[in-house]
């Protein structure tokens, strides 16, 4: 156990169907992140939020709307995805960077998406 | 724009061996390296985390090294176990005006075989 849970770990969705996925940290952290894992590719990284403040959104597409009403949880709020958006969403925590610094980034198990 | 690459993508070893897995990066620029396990399905697991003004970091049979200059880093496992299979993420945070972000490898898949 890492401190980050995510819910659902697995998630079946049609292409029409709106759907949210649940990151919650218990490490007083101020930092989390959304990461996309498709296959055979790097782990991207979606959003990031700082003491609830979005600070990068990395050109995702519109139908991903991210949400962080505090420190300790994190939404992603998914509607009108395509089966391409299939994929392993992980969440992650971390303190808040420091001045010329980046600290470790603590995982969450993810959630298996697959959209038919 | 940071790139980083992991050889080989997969590796198959008898329990017992040392191995070596690569990773290269090709901006010098970063913050650190860290690398990560993860387990089929799973969520990632931090290992070791090498500030840029180090050099190395262990941990048990973990041992990793960091070569800036050449943009190189290499995860040594001494005596391996059947335990040790997972894939075996490196990832560097470039040093980039007002984010902080990390670049992720595809991995090395590794099996130990008992």
């Amino acid at each position: 156990e890492t401190g980050v849970t995510q819910t659902p770990r697995h998630l079946v969705m049609g292409m029409t169907n709106k759907k949210s996925l649940k990151c919650e940290q218990h490490l007083g952290h101020n930092a989390m992140y959304w990461y996309k894992q498709s296959a055979k590719k790097p782990l991207e990284l979606m959003f990031v939020y700082n003491f609830k403040e979005q600070t990068e959104n990395n050109s995702v597409p519109s139908r991903f709307s991210p949400e962080c009403p505090n420190s300790s949880h994190l939404f992603l709020h998914l509607h009108t995805l395509q089966p391409e958006d299939s994929a392993l969403y992980l969440c992650a925590s971390s303190h808040s960077p420091g001045q010329g610094s980046i600290d470790t980034q603590y995982f969450g198990p993810g959630t298996r998406l697959t959209v038919l | 724009k940071q790139e980083v690459t992991q050889i080989p993508a997969a590796l198959s070893v008898p329990e017992g061996e040392n191995l070596v897995l690569n990773c290269s990066f090709t901006d010098s620029a970063i913050y650190n390296l860290q690398w990560f396990r993860q387990d089929p399905g799973k969520g990632l697991t931090s290992l070791l985390l090498i500030q840029s003004s180090q050099r190395e970091q262990t941990s048990g049979r973990l041992n990793a090294s960091l070569d800036k200059s050449s943009g190189r880093s290499t995860l040594y496992i001494a005596a391996s176990q059947p335990g040790d299979s997972a894939t075996y993420l490196c990832a560097v945070a470039p040093i980039t005006s007002g984010t902080y972000k990390y670049i992720f490898g595809t991995g090395t898949r590794l099996k130990v075989l008992a």
